[in-house]
């Protein structure tokens, strides 16, 4: 089963404006990484955080972490068409396995 | 630099064929891992490699193999296709034994009629 659930599942926005995704997670982690996927493409890595780390930010993204409430949040500031894309969050687990598990996803439409 | 180059891109197979997905990395990384996705999911882990000479499952490991052939290179094998096995195949890899960045390959399309 998968580890981490995106909300929301789809999003459509106005180009400008700020895109936030949510990804709840089950388990204690090491750390969550946050990646991209264009139609039809490989993943692209976007921005981790350390489970000892609130907060991290990385040109126009932004991410949080909430370890008590096991959820992270994505925020991407003045969208543009080029965000348009999958976003996928991943937790690594607090143990020996060096797993990553993914969520679903949230689908990113960027209207221009 | 390459990255994570995948071979082939797409794949047609009939039911009960065999057929084997190459991933090789040129960024002298230790681990790798192959992944599957269905339509509107997230990815899937098969098998990975935390290093060369080991392998070991992750979560959807019936039906496949995998070698670690060197450090570059990482096949997965299909060994009787089954309709099931339709999806993307993603090949990564990742610099230490797993815990920072992964890095993606392209992905192999295969349809199994």
């Amino acid at each position: 089963s998968q580890q981490g659930e995106e909300d929301p599942q789809a999003l459509s926005i106005q180009e400008g404006e700020n895109a936030t995704m949510n990804c709840s997670y089950k388990t204690s982690i090491n750390n969550l990484q946050w990646y991209r996927q264009n139609s039809g493409r490989g993943l692209v890595h976007l921005i981790l955080i350390r489970s000892n780390e609130r907060e991290k930010h990385s040109g126009r993204l932004r991410v949080t972490l909430d370890t008590s409430k096991k959820s992270s949040s994505l925020l991407i500031t003045a969208s543009r068409a080029a965000d348009t894309a999958s976003y996928f969050c991943a937790t690594l687990r607090m143990d020996s396995s060096y797993k990553l598990i993914f969520g679903s996803g949230t689908r990113l439409l960027v209207r221009p | 630099n390459a990255g994570v180059t995948q071979t082939p891109k797409f794949q047609v197979l009939k039911t009960g064929q065999s057929m084997t997905l190459q991933c090789a990395q040129d960024m002298n990384h230790n681990s790798m891992y192959w992944y599957r996705q269905d339509p509107g999911m997230g990815l899937r882990l098969i098998y990975y490699s935390a290093s060369e000479g080991t392998t070991d499952k992750g979560e959807v490991p019936n039906g496949y193999n995998v070698s670690r052939l060197n450090k570059r290179e990482f096949s997965l094998r299909l060994e009787s296709a089954a309709p099931s096995q339709t999806s993307v195949y993603f090949c990564a890899s990742n610099p230490g034994q797993g815990a920072g960045t992964q890095y993606f390959g392209p992905g192999t399309r295969l349809l199994v009629l």
